[in-house]
Order: C-alpha cells, then structure tokens, then sequence
C-alpha cells in the first residue's frame, strides 16, 4: 500500500461506545494530523504529531483521544461521544521542509463517522 | 485571527471556460508555502499546486495555475478549460507558522455545467 490510509471508512456507534480511528502512512513522514470535516464548515485541526510527540492540540474535547505509537501509525480514540461530532474525520502526514520540497500534506480518504 | 480566507462559497463555470477562485491570506512571516487542494464528493483530499513565499514565478501544473501576488497577499488559483470531473470543493491553505501547522480556507464549491 501507499500513501495514507484510513480505517475504517464508515462507521456508526452510540453515544456510549468506544471506538477507533486507525491512520497509517506509508510515505516515511515524520508528522501527523487529525482533522474534523463538519458540513458547511472549515477543516478543523484537532491535533498534530511531530517525531510522536504532540505538537498541537487545538482544545479538542477529552472524548477524543489521539495515540501515535511511532511516525507511521496514528489513532483517534472515542468514547461517549455526542451527536454533533459527527463528521469525516481526516489523517494526514506530512514531512520537514526539505530543498526542492513542498512540505504538503497527504490526506486519507476519511473516516465517516455518524453518531446516534 | 483568520489566516486564510476564501470569499466565493460558490461559484459556476461552464464547461471548457477557464474560472478563478480567490483566495487571500494573512501572515507576517517571510516563509510560507500556500497550496490548493480539490475535494470531490467522496471526501478525498487531493494536492492541486503550491507556491512558495519565495518563488518568483507563478507555480503552473497542467490546468492549474496559481496567481501569486504577494504584495497583495492573495493566491488565487485559476482553472483553465474546466471539465465536468472538477466539480468539487476547492481549499486554499498555508503552512506555517510553524511549520508544521496548516491553516485552511473554508473553500469554494465549483460547479461545471455542461
């Protein structure tokens, strides 16, 4: 596999499950993303990665837990969530900016969650 | 404060017209990097072009190009024979500062009539 890749794809809990969101690059990246894609809003940036470490954490509600456990793997943990946080929620990666690099970010293709 | 600001939430195009979508920004630091990505319905986020704050020419890739008028602090991207696979949502985005942050506009949604 290449690139960035997100699981699963779809997936509905309840307000008192707990689930996970799975995130791997296979692109030797060394920073992660988590961002949450809400209807009619802007990309919101939960948290960021960098070398495991976190970097970022943009007053993201405890229901969400992140993990990275090494630069290649990144996880969202939810439990109790709630209705509104219902979203596509996407990895990304990215490297330090090199000569004769961009530095963009590689996206997944999501994770559609749905809370009832 | 907002970084990234993009005025049109939608626009329309016809088919084989070239269309430009605006996109301005805000930053005090001398290195950044702006880029533009297209996210069709299915949800995919898919890197269009970049600029960096110091290029002197405008970033070109295909169909896309980037007006980059850095006085302005604008970096519009202009589509040229528009197809009807470019209907999507368009964001402009920045990274940086630091480095490792992106900002995001709240995009613009394209419309190609055939």
């Amino acid at each position: 596999e290449t690139g960035v890749t997100q699981t699963p794809r779809h997936l509905v809990m309840g307000m008192t499950n707990k689930k996970s969101l799975k995130c791997e690059q296979h692109l030797g990246h060394n920073a992660m993303y988590w961002y949450k894609q809400s209807a009619k809003k802007p990309l919101e940036l939960m948290f960021v990665y960098n070398f495991k470490e976190q970097t970022e954490n943009n007053s993201v509600p405890s229901r969400f837990s992140p993990e990275c456990p090494n630069s290649s793997h990144l996880f969202l943990h939810l439990h109790t969530l709630q209705p509104e946080d219902s979203a596509l929620y996407l990895c990304a990666s990215s490297q330090e900016l090199l000569a004769g690099r961009t530095g963009e970010l590689f996206f997944g293709e999501g994770s559609r969650l749905t809370v009832l | 404060a907002q970084k990234i600001t993009q005025t049109q939430p939608g626009m329309f195009v016809q088919e084989k017209e070239a269309v430009t979508l605006d996109c301005t920004y805000d930053t005090s630091d001398q290195s950044y990097g702006l880029f533009w990505y297209k996210q069709p319905s299915s949800g995919e986020m898919i890197f269009l072009i970049y600029q960096g704050s110091y290029d002197e020419q405008n970033a070109t890739e295909g169909r896309y190009s980037l007006n980059f008028q850095k006085a302005r602090k604008s970096a519009n991207l202009v589509i040229s024979a528009s197809q009807l696979g470019d209907s999507a949502m368009y964001f402009c985005a920045m990274r940086g500062p630091p480095h490792n942050k992106f900002y995001f506009g709240s995009g613009t949604k394209l419309n190609v009539k055939p």
